[in-house]
């Protein structure tokens, strides 16, 4: 069974600080790692993917990996109120041509003023 | 149409009833996805399909038929709709190995 956990949260921020965010899989041939932001009453919709060890960085956006320990993360950067959302990790393996994502439960953030 | 549209937006369905919930891409993605999503449950997939005329099951099948006879569309359908069945439904698209890009989702109530 494979698994992504992450913490529900709430994360709750002050206003320009920086929000960490985590999550942790079980399935080491896990090849490709995406974080989704997802609104209240919204759709999913994609932040940043991150396929190789280390950094990737995307404007206030930093996402980190690190397949030995078989963990993804998600720092936002001088956060805003309008970051406040539910954030969502999906992992896929591209097992046997399939690339059926492994979703988490989501992380909600909350920025306050 | 530009992206992936999902119909109706929304459905009060007495128990029983048949109902095909709609999705269509623009973006000539192979894979295409049904989610469902409850509170506290996250998103979970219900079927999927890698590519035109081939569909599979997710997590959580039992209830629903897909199918997929070109690459645009991918309908969802409950043959008996059930409470249990009352949830926010999400359809996604992707090129394999790339993101997935949902639709706006329809919002299901089944009373």
């Amino acid at each position: 069974q494979k698994e992504v956990e992450q913490n529900s949260g709430p994360l709750s921020v002050p206003e320009g600080a920086i929000a960490s965010l985590n999550c942790t899989y079980s399935d080491r041939g896990s090849q490709s790692f995406f974080w989704y932001r997802q609104y209240s009453g919204k759709s999913p919709e994609l932040i940043m993917f991150i396929y190789s060890n280390g950094d990737k960085e995307d404007g206030r956006f930093t996402a980190q990996l690190n397949k030995a320990s078989q963990y993804v993360s998600l720092l936002i950067r001088d956060s805003q109120p309008s970051d406040s959302a539910t954030y969502l990790c999906a992992v896929k393996n591209g097992w046997r041509g399939s690339y059926i994502p492994t979703f988490g439960r989501g992380t909600s953030l909350i920025v306050h003023p | 149409i530009a992206g992936i549209t999902q119909a109706p937006t929304s459905q009060i369905l007495a128990a029983g009833r048949r109902m095909t919930l709609r999705c269509t891409q623009d973006m000539r993605h192979n894979a295409m996805y049904w989610y469902r999503q409850d509170l506290g449950l996250g998103l979970r997939l219900i079927h999927y399909s890698n590519t035109a005329g081939t569909t599979g099951k997710g997590e959580v099948p039992d209830g629903y038929s897909v199918s997929r006879a070109n690459t645009d569309d991918f309908p969802l359908t409950l043959a008996s709709a059930v409470p249990s069945q009352t949830s926010v439904y999400f359809c996604a698209s992707s090129p394999n190995e790339g993101e997935q890009f949902f639709g706006p989702g329809t919002r299901l109530t089944v009373l």
